[in-house]
C-alpha cells in the first residue's frame, strides 16, 4: 500500500528542472507534499484535494490525476535549497489510511 | 518555542532493555502521531491518536504502547527492545482528524540505536 516514487534518486544542476513521480496502487482521497533535509524533520510542501488539481508556490508546483491515482511534484529552475528527500503521502479512503512514499532523493549541485 | 518538541534526541540503549520517548506540543492540535523511519529512510506511520484517542494503529509489534495523557501529549513505550528497532522516530501533529486538510507538523526526531 506504500506509494512509489521515482526517480529514487535525482542528481541536478542549479537551475536545471526535476519531476518526481508518485504513483499509488489504490484510489487516492488526496496526495500530500514533503521535504526532508538530511538529518532534519519532514516539512510540509502542499496538498491536493481533487484529482486534477494543480498547486504552486515560488517555482515547486506539483498535479494530482485522481484516475491514474498518480501525482507529481514539478521543481523548476531549481536551487541549492532544493535539495533533500522528497516524500509524497497518500490518504486512501477518508482520514483512517495514510502512507508516505517510498522517497526520492534529490542533490542539486552548483 | 519549539511547536513539536520530542525527548530525548539520541537514545542508545541494549537489547531486551524498556524505554520510553515523549512528545509533546504546543500548537493546540487535537491530533498526533508516531512515525518510524528506517535506515532506508522510509516513513511508515505506526499511531494516531485523536483527543487521546487512537484512530490508527498500524501493525506494529505490540512491544511499542503509545500513552496519551492529554492532547498535547503522545509517548512511545517500547518493551524488550530488539536491534530492528534502531531507526528516527518522529512524532507529528495535525489541527485535526482529517488528514485531507491538514498539514502535519514533525518534531526534530528520536534517534534509536539497540545494541
Amino acid at each position: 500500500q506504500q506509494p512509489v516514487q521515482s526517480p529514487q534518486a535525482v542528481i541536478l544542476r542549479e537551475g536545471e528542472d526535476a519531476v518526481i513521480n508518485c504513483s499509488s496502487s489504490k484510489a487516492l482521497y488526496s496526495v500530500h507534499w514533503y521535504r526532508q533535509k538530511h538529518g532534519e524533520a519532514p516539512v510540509f510542501l502542499m496538498i491536493l484535494l481533487k484529482g486534477g488539481e494543480q498547486k504552486g508556490h515560488d517555482k515547486i508546483s506539483a498535479s494530482f490525476n485522481e484516475k491514474k491515482q498518480q501525482s507529481s511534484l514539478y521543481l523548476t529552475a531549481s536551487q541549492l535549497s532544493y535539495s533533500g528527500t522528497y516524500f509524497c503521502g497518500t490518504e486512501i479512503g477518508s482520514g483512517n489510511q495514510f502512507y508516505f512514499g517510498t522517497g526520492t532523493s534529490l542533490t542539486v549541485i552548483p | 518555542d519549539t511547536a513539536v518538541s520530542q525527548t530525548p534526541k539520541y537514545l542508545v540503549t541494549q537489547m531486551g532493555n524498556d524505554k520510553s520517548i515523549k512528545c509533546e506540543q504546543n500548537l493546540g492540535h487535537d491530533t498526533m502521531y508516531w512515525y518510524k523511519q528506517d535506515s532506508k529512510k522510509f516513513l511508515k506511520i505506526m499511531f494516531s491518536y485523536n483527543n487521546k484517542e487512537l484512530i490508527i494503529n498500524e501493525t506494529v509489534p505490540n512491544r511499542f504502547s503509545p500513552k496519551s495523557p492529554d492532547k498535547a501529549h503522545l509517548n512511545l513505550h517500547i518493551n524488550s527492545l530488539e536491534l530492528g528497532d534502531s531507526a528516527v522516530y518522529f512524532c507529528a501533529s495535525s489541527p485535526g482528524q482529517l488528514l485531507a486538510k491538514n498539514i502535519q507538523y514533525f518534531g526534530a526526531g528520536t534517534r534509536l540505536s539497540v545494541l
